[in-house]
């Protein structure tokens, strides 16, 4: 009940496409679910987060949709770039507990 | 503020010895992570701490694993004695819930080799 399923686990597209990674979740007391982005050799960084009271939420070129009734939530990369090839995470927390539990990670390479 | 100081960077030992990881939180903050890094099982949660307390660590391998954060400034992981199997990136993260955001702040990480 405190696993985060991630989805794929690598993905290859090319400049300007529009990779999507796909997380979900089953234990319904998480209720703050960030992506994380990391690069060789470095800690993952926060990228965008969301609450489980909106459906969307965009920054920049990065947009979560989140879907409670389904217990799932994803990532979209708007006109993706060479710069964006990286590891993503997404991760669930429970603002009760503190947890914060991290899916398997997908390993994305924009190609130029 | 410098972020989360873990030290060392990299870890070569030998089977069978201690290994001490070290971890410094952001000031200020009141929740303190251990997490594990391996290809095969992505980033674990080992155990996590709130003002210096352990709450959770169900995800401590082994007895051969423990933990401790003495002040709210210092945390430090051991595995006595190590194995290859131990062989990962370990990182310490530490974060402020009070502001509702929970955002989890990252140190650059321990490579740790046991050879």
């Amino acid at each position: 009940q405190q696993q985060v399923k991630q989805s794929p686990q690598s993905l290859i597209v090319q400049k300007g496409g529009i990779p999507i990674i796909n997380c979900a979740y089953e234990n319904t007391a998480f209720d703050y679910f960030p992506w994380y982005q990391q690069f060789p050799g470095k800690g993952p960084a926060l990228l965008i987060a969301i609450r489980p009271d909106v459906s969307e939420k965009k920054e920049g070129r990065f947009t979560i949709s989140f879907n409670k009734s389904a217990k799932q939530f994803s990532l979209h990369i708007m006109d993706s770039q060479p710069g964006d090839s990286a590891t993503y995470f997404c991760a669930a927390g429970s603002s009760n507990t503190g947890k914060l539990i991290f899916g398997q990670g997908t390993t994305l390479q924009v190609k130029p | 503020d410098a972020g989360v100081i873990q030290s060392p960077r990299h870890e070569v030992t030998e089977m069978g010895q201690e290994v001490t990881l070290r971890c410094k939180p952001i000031s200020g903050h009141d929740y303190l992570f251990w997490y594990r890094q391996t290809m095969m099982r992505g980033l674990e949660l080992l155990i996590y701490f709130n003002n210096n307390v352990p709450i959770d660590d169900s995800g401590m391998p082994e007895d051969r694993f423990s933990a401790k954060m003495p002040n709210a400034s210092f945390s430090t992981l051991k595995i006595q004695p190590s194995e290859p199997r131990d062989s990962a990136v370990y990182f310490c993260a530490s974060s402020l819930f009070l502001t509702g955001r929970g955002e989890a702040f990252f140190g650059q990480g321990t490579r740790l080799t046991v050879v």
